[in-house]
């Protein structure tokens, strides 16, 4: 079975803070993406990598970076955590053009 | 830009009632749509579709695509508390290096014993 972890299940930090959300994932996936879910909005992405050291924006990449040093780990940082930064997190991986993603299990952050 | 437009945004239901789930797209380089069932952790997988017309079935779910009229829905008869949670419809568009999913904002179904 593919598992996609995030460190964290739960969150909090305060304004202004630096936040880093770690995923990994076993199965040898090029692709990996980083999603926020918000209620009414559904899943926006915010950045993907089809590559180790490779990135790409999605739609709401603003306050946003990552990084990709390892094929199994993708991270998400918040260089300076905002409120409207509260959210949910979730992390997806998949193969080389396969259409299904297959998620991590989310990381709720308050960001106080 | 690409649009993905789910309805309801929830329904409140009994056991043993059937539900109809929708959504409507409209994006470029439409390659396929997708069906997810989200509880308190990670969305699972559910149905791909491509081919209009085909229906997918797994035991109590079903879903069906009309790429003419672009939209999907999803069937759940007979439904079980255990079917309370948010339905997630993606559609898969070609856009850059990497295949991405166009999410809908979710319809959250709860279901009443």
């Amino acid at each position: 079975d593919v598992k996609v972890t995030q460190s964290s299940r739960y969150l909090v930090k305060r304004t202004g803070e630096k936040v880093f959300l770690e995923c990994v994932q076993d199965m040898d996936h090029e692709n990996m993406f980083w999603y926020r879910q918000d209620p009414g909005l559904g899943l926006r992405l915010i950045y993907f990598s089809y590559d180790v050291k490779m990135k790409e924006k999605g739609d709401i990449p603003e306050g946003y970076s990552v990084s990709r040093e390892k094929k199994e780990r993708f991270s998400l940082i918040l260089e300076s955590a905002s409120t409207n930064q509260t959210s949910m997190y979730l992390c997806a991986s998949n193969r080389g053009h396969q259409e299904t993603q297959y998620f991590g299990p989310g990381t709720r952050l308050l960001v106080l | 830009e690409d649009k993905v437009v789910q309805s309801p945004l929830s329904l409140v239901v009994h056991e043993g009632d059937t539900v109809t789930l929708n959504c409507s797209y409209e994006v470029t380089n439409f390659r396929s749509l997708l069906w997810y069932k989200q509880e308190k952790k990670a969305p699972t997988f559910l149905f791909m579709l491509t081919s209009s017309g085909i229906e997918k079935k797994s035991g109590r779910l079903s879903s069906i695509l009309d790429k003419k009229e672009l939209f999907s829905i999803l069937n759940i008869t007979a439904t079980q508390t255990g079917d309370s949670a948010i339905y997630l419809c993606a559609v898969g568009v070609s856009s850059g290096s990497a295949r991405q999913l166009t999410f809908g904002s979710g319809t959250q179904l709860t279901v009443l014993p």
